[in-house]
């Protein structure tokens, strides 16, 4: 079946880094993404790795993917208050296909 | 146009009406996908096309949504006699041919009093 996980919140001071968690289920996903959503806003895509990938890095942000364990996580290095945000994890199958999210974690961070 | 345009931005309808949301993919992508928001949380798919057909509708309510993607004009999801339970914001999001990043919309809010 398909089903990704995360935990629901994650208070962060400024300057620290944040990692947020994902698992999820489906083996047969292709690509994992990381979406960003602020309040009334859309979606943003942060990121995205390809399921044969161990990591990738972008500025601030690091994704590591354990496929064996299925779990996928977002690191953001020197966490800022414009970074407080509900972060969505997703997989799809490739070209076309679904996206499947996650509960989304609510990242705060204090001054 | 270089975003997804939906509309309205707000949809206010009382039990039992019908609503109609639009969404405009950006010029050149192929693939449309709508989803259900419920609450801050929760994302839900709904249906996509692939330009004018169906692609996949497995999470596409059987009774009451419909939605179409027609030639020249904007995609359009449609609830009869909508619920309370629809009240939700419905995104839209647009994919170019051969890549795997989703564009997606500002979203929908339907509230259905």
């Amino acid at each position: 079946g398909e089903d990704v996980e995360q935990s629901l919140f994650l208070s962060v001071r400024e300057g620290d880094s944040s990692v947020i968690n994902c698992t999820y289920t489906d083996s047969s996903s292709t690509y994992l993404y990381w979406y960003k959503q602020e309040p009334g806003a859309g979606l943003q895509l942060l990121t995205y790795i390809f399921s044969n990938m161990d990591m990738k890095q972008d500025q601030r942000l690091t994704v590591l993917l354990n496929k064996k364990d299925k779990h996928l996580s977002l690191r953001i290095a020197d966490t800022q208050t414009g970074d407080s945000a509900i972060y969505f994890c997703a997989e799809s199958k490739g070209q076309g296909g679904k996206l499947i999210f996650g509960q989304g974690t609510e990242l705060s961070v204090k001054p | 146009g270089e975003e997804v345009a939906q509309t309205p931005k707000h949809l206010v309808r009382g039990e039992g009406q019908k609503a109609k949301l639009y969404c405009a993919p950006i010029k050149g992508h192929s693939y449309v996908f709508w989803y259900q928001q419920v609450l801050k949380n929760e994302f839900k798919f709904l249906i996509s096309f692939q330009n004018e057909n169906v692609f996949d509708e497995t999470g596409m309510p059987k009774e009451r949504f419909s939605a179409k993607c027609l030639p020249n004009s904007p995609c359009s999801l449609e609830i009869q006699a909508t619920k309370l339970e629809d009240s939700a914001v419905y995104f839209c999001a647009s994919l170019p041919p051969g890549y795997t990043e989703a564009f997606f919309g500002q979203g929908t809010r339907l509230t259905v009093v």
